[in-house]
């Protein structure tokens, strides 16, 4: 149980284009939902939580305008990278909390962006 | 910002050893998780330590939790080829809210 999934698992866009990226939780309802960034071989940077139904929260020093969040269903969120430019290049990382146990966090495939 | 730092940044062993991981962090902390990464994947939820807890077990993993320090360990014992990846500690200041990860260790297990 307690599976995420992202899509798509890889993706190519030329700059200036906008890139969205789905996170879903396939067995569970995820009450919140939250975005990394991982540059190669480095850690985990939490970019936003995400909670259904309402605005999602941003780190310090990420643009919100830049990456959009939704969190429309208790099973799906999106980040759309706007207007991507090649320093956008990165994995994406998506993981989702349950309810009955909100304090561990189930991760996602990953989605490895590379802007041209 | 993170909070958390690990040592060693990278490790390699035989298999059959036990492989010893660190983590210290700088605020107080609900609770203190770690994560496995295989390259280029996403992370796999190991083992969850409270504050309240000094030590915890699961299978080959032993993690140790000593809040006055702000440290913890994990010790993957009779280490196999198989546990090569990146393990991550990750620290909860409160019940569902974020996790703040460490920089990571990159475990390499030799057959």
């Amino acid at each position: 149980g307690a599976v995420v999934s992202q899509h798509p698992s890889w993706v190519i866009c030329k700059s200036g284009t906008s890139v969205k990226i789905e996170c879903r939780s396939l067995d569970f309802q995820a009450t919140t939902m939250f975005w990394y960034r991982q540059f190669p071989k480095q850690s985990l940077m939490l970019m936003a939580t995400s909670n259904e139904g309402s605005k999602a929260t941003y780190e310090q020093g990420v643009e919100k305008d830049k990456f959009l969040i939704n969190h429309a269903s208790l099973t799906l969120s999106t980040l759309t990278v706007t207007s991507a430019h090649p320093e956008d290049s990165s994995f994406y990382i998506c993981s989702a909390t349950a309810e009955s146990k909100k304090e561990t966090q189930y991760f996602g495939p990953g989605t490895r962006l590379l802007v041209l | 910002s993170q909070q958390g730092e690990e040592d060693p940044q990278a490790l390699s062993i035989q298999e059959g050893e036990n492989a010893t991981m660190n983590c210290s962090y700088k605020t107080s902390i609900n609770n203190l998780q770690w994560y496995r990464q295989n390259s280029g994947r996403g992370l796999v939820h190991l083992i969850l330590i409270r504050s309240n807890e000094r030590e915890k077990h699961s299978g080959r993993l032993r993690v140790t939790l000593d809040t006055s320090k702000k440290s913890s360990s994990l010790l993957i014992t009779a280490s196999r080829a198989a546990d090569t990846a990146s393990y991550f500690c990750a620290t909860g200041l409160n019940q569902g809210g974020k996790l703040i990860f460490g920089q990571g260790t990159e475990l390499s297990v030799k057959p």
